[in-house]
């Protein structure tokens, strides 16, 4: 079936780092995105990384991907109480254009 | 200002009612997508289309209907045969809808809730 699978929680103290993972389903997926959703918000795009890179940096947001296992991760450094949202990874699998979401994690940051 | 913009941010439905969500780009792009969003759930694609007066079923889209008349619009109609319609729905669109890669960018969103 296709499952993209995320832990549905995460807490975190401010200052500290967060690691948001990911288990995606098509080993072709060539286009891996993080998403991020305020309450009440649309989606808003925070990175993505193609299939063959395995890290890409963007100021205090990493991304690695493990395309072995399948495994995506977003790293936020220096966590922020405006970090807390719902976060969204998703694949396109290749040859398609249709997105396959994860559940989401809701990232709560602790003052 | 480019973007999307989905009106209204809520909506009251009645048994048996039929309403329209709309959603409006200014960015040019070709294809456009409804999504639905239940709480836990990952978004679920409804509709989407990838030129105008061109639209396909997408994963859950019984009870739904959608047109395509102009580029910058893409209503979705909740229909009465829509018997769990309670749902935050969001609207996307990209560059293109087709090719791989294509980063969508979403709109606000509209919470529809049943009286």
């Amino acid at each position: 079936g296709e499952d993209v699978e995320q832990s549905l929680f995460l807490s975190v103290r401010e200052g500290d780092s967060s690691v948001i993972n990911c288990t995606y389903t098509d080993s072709s997926s060539t286009y891996l995105y993080w998403y991020k959703q305020e309450p009440g918000a649309g989606l808003q795009l925070l990175t993505y990384i193609f299939s063959n890179m395995d890290m890409k940096q963007d100021q205090r947001l990493t991304v690695l991907l493990n395309k072995k296992d399948k495994h995506l991760s977003l790293r936020i450094a220096d966590t922020q109480t405006g970090d807390s949202a719902i976060y969204f990874c998703a694949e396109i699998p290749s040859g398609t254009y249709k997105y396959i979401f994860g559940t989401g994690t809701r990232l709560k940051v602790l003052a | 200002d480019g973007g999307i913009t989905q009106s209204p941010k809520y909506l009251f439905r009645k048994e048996g009612q039929n309403v329209t969500l709309s959603c409006e780009q200014n960015l040019n792009h070709d294809a456009m997508y409804w999504y639905r969003q239940d709480p836990g759930q990952g978004l679920r694609l409804i509709y989407y289309s990838q030129i105008v007066n061109d639209f396909q079923k997408g994963d859950i889209a019984e009870g739904y209907s959608v047109s395509r008349e102009k580029k910058e619009s893409f209503p979705l109609t909740v229909t009465s045969a829509q018997k769990n319609p309670t749902a935050f729905y969001l609207c996307a669109s990209s560059i293109r809808g087709w090719g791989e890669g294509e980063t969508q960018y979403f709109g606000p969103g509209t919470r529809l809730l049943v009286l």
